[in-house]
């Protein structure tokens, strides 16, 4: 069974940092691309980022760009999303989800960014 | 606003056959597959339809997606209590580079 957990949420000042991780279990973690998704509290899914299967190929929507960095530890079967400089708007439930398709989500994390 | 155009409500009863419409560009669903997600109340979301028209097993048959020109849509046939949701539509942007969103279609059964 394809399990995708996420952790690493909380509450975080504007301009701070937070890293989120999402530990995946169930598949061949290494065979596909993983995704970083949002949805801000009563908002609609907004893409983050995604990774290729080696982590050479990594991109990111304009917004988060210069700020998010995604990154995975395939020995691990572990995604990652270090978010630097962070904003009001990026206050938000994070999912991971795995394959070129949205094919599994996790539960999320909650990321607040407030002061 | 969304770069991929989608109704913010649908009803229907049950029993009854609802299409929710997705509208994009030449950039996204005019040139990419379509993907398509259900959100229960509360709940994470789970893929329901990829590549227009392509169910993951576990996706009931009541589902259906399709696919003309820059526009897509979900079908839901035998419309039951359990459907509903909110339903995003999403697909590859290459002018953005990037995965772009509808805002999501909030389906009411009635």
């Amino acid at each position: 069974e394809v399990q995708l957990v996420e952790s690493g949420g909380g509450l975080v000042q504007p301009g701070g940092s937070l890293r989120l991780s999402c530990a995946a279990s169930g598949f061949i973690f290494n065979n596909y691309w993983m995704t970083w998704v949002r949805q801000a509290p009563g908002k609609g899914l907004e893409w983050v980022a995604n990774i290729n299967q080696d982590g050479s190929v990594r991109q990111y929507v304009g917004s988060v760009k210069g700020r998010f960095t995604i990154s995975r530890d395939n020995a691990k079967n572990s995604l990652h999303l270090q978010m630097n400089s962070l904003r009001v708007e990026d206050t938000a439930t994070y999912y991971c989800s795995s394959g070129d398709f949205f094919d599994y989500w996790g539960l999320g994390t909650l990321v607040t960014v407030s002061s | 606003q969304s770069v991929l155009t989608q109704p913010p409500s649908a009803s229907g009863t049950p029993g009854q056959r609802v299409t929710i419409s997705c509208s994009g560009s030449s950039s996204n669903i005019g040139r990419n597959g379509v993907t398509w997600c259900q959100q229960l109340p509360g709940a994470a979301p789970k893929l329901l339809i990829s590549n227009n028209n392509q169910r993951p097993s576990g996706v009931p048959d009541r589902f259906s997606g399709s696919r003309s020109g820059a526009s897509a849509s979900l079908t839901i046939s035998d419309l039951r209590s359990e459907d509903e949701a909110d339903y995003y539509c999403a697909s590859w942007d290459g002018s953005l580079h990037a995965w772009v969103f509808g805002g999501g279609t909030k389906l009411t059964v009635l």
